[in-house]
Order: C-alpha cells, then sequence, then structure tokens
C-alpha cells in the first residue's frame, strides 16, 4: 500500500497570505495526484488532479506541482472559504488518502 | 447536473448486517468506475471499496475485505455496499464517488453508519 504524508497537519494563515501544503508518498505516483478541500458537514471536493490541473471552476489561486514522491498544493492569497481541511491523494496504484492538512485563521 | 444519494445507514449492532445504496444522476452511469470512502467521526478519508464501470474489475480495502461487498445496478443507475459482521471501527459517513481517470470529481453527502450496541 502506497502511503501518503502530509504536512503540516495544521497550518494557521492570516487572509491574505499564502498557504503552502506538502505531501509525500512512499514510493512514486507519477502525476497520479489529487488534492481535494473539506469543509465542515461537507462531502469533499476536488481541487486538482494530475498533480497540477485545476478542476473545474477552481479558482486560479489554487495551484498544485509536483510528480514522483513530493507534491506540493499552493494557495496563494487565502480567502475567507479557504479555510478547511485538504487531502492528497494517489491513484496510482490501488487509492489511498493522506491524513489530511488543516488550514485555519491565524 | 450530477447527483450521488446514498441512503441505508443507521445504527447497528456489532456483527450485524446493513447494505448501503447509492443513487446516481445527470450522467451515463455505466460509463464510470464508483468508489464507496468512509470518513470516521473527527477523522480523515479512507478508500473502502471500488467497481469498475462493468463490474469486471473490484477491489477492497484490508479493513473491509472479506466482509464488504460492492455491486452495481447499471439498469438502475445504483451503487451497493453489502457490509457484514460490522465492527465498532467501520462507524463512520459512508461516500459513494463518481471516478473519472481515477479522481474523484463528484462525491454524495454520505450516508451515517454507527456501529454498536
Amino acid at each position: 500500500e502506497i502511503v501518503m504524508t502530509q504536512s503540516p497537519a495544521t497550518l494557521s494563515v492570516s487572509p491574505g497570505e499564502r498557504a503552502t501544503l506538502s505531501c509525500r508518498a512512499s514510493q512514486s505516483v507519477s502525476s497520479n495526484l489529487a488534492w481535494y478541500q473539506q469543509k465542515p458537514g461537507q462531502a469533499p471536493r476536488l481541487l486538482i488532479y494530475g498533480a497540477s490541473t485545476r478542476a473545474t471552476g477552481i479558482p486560479a489561486r489554487f495551484s498544485g506541482s509536483g510528480s514522483g514522491t513530493e507534491f506540493t498544493l499552493t494557495i496563494s492569497s487565502l480567502q475567507s472559504e479557504d479555510f478547511a481541511v485538504y487531502y492528497c491523494q494517489q491513484y496510482n496504484n490501488w487509492w489511498t488518502f493522506g491524513q489530511g492538512t488543516k488550514v485555519e485563521i491565524k | 447536473e450530477v447527483q450521488l444519494v446514498e441512503s441505508g445507514g443507521g445504527l447497528v449492532q456489532p456483527g450485524r448486517s446493513l447494505r448501503l445504496s447509492c443513487a446516481a444522476s445527470g450522467f451515463t452511469f455505466d460509463d464510470y468506475a464508483m468508489h464507496w470512502v468512509r470518513q470516521a467521526p473527527g477523522k480523515g478519508l479512507e478508500w473502502v471499496s471500488g467497481i469498475s464501470w462493468n463490474s469486471g474489475s473490484i477491489g477492497y480495502a484490508d479493513s473491509v475485505k472479506g466482509r464488504f461487498t460492492i455491486s452495481r445496478d447499471n439498469a438502475k443507475n445504483s451503487l451497493y455496499l453489502q457490509m457484514n459482521s460490522l465492527r465498532a471501527e467501520d462507524t463512520a459517513l459512508y461516500y459513494c464517488a463518481k471516478v473519472t481517470r481515477g479522481k474523484y470529481d463528484y462525491w454524495g453527502q454520505g450516508t451515517l453508519v454507527t456501529v454498536s450496541s
């Protein structure tokens, strides 16, 4: 099983600042990596797939990068609606999720 | 508009069974693989099971293998999860998800399963 490790567990950021979230795979997943956003009481929402492609309707302030085992999700200027939990997921070899990064208001 | 609506959750005693359903609409159901993902209270996401468009390929997480069975009825645009020998650790919100080239582009709102005596 491919283990996905996200860091940090919690990220405290002020509105308007940049947030950088990391995700590491225990073995290469090529670019088969997605990011999801989940707000309290809601289902997850697809943000990024193929490591760097924004899903339909996702604002340009969200960007993804990386390949192989190291991936990054960047939110260029945090808006109030961006405070949430973010999960990475690999779909190269079955499917596994990271444990999540909570982005909270500083 | 794509819609996925889960049902069938509830309170069940350990060792008993439950069958979850997911009704799909707004897309050609039999063109896509479908998965179940669960989330224990206050915890992260866990892949549970997946089924290909024609039921030819099926997979399970080790944590549920031998106890859960995934199936689909393309004529009814429905996905199912038969859960047997339920344990307290199966308590979670169960989501169904539409799979497009590996990623989950649509999710349902989930159905809550609570395993407790």
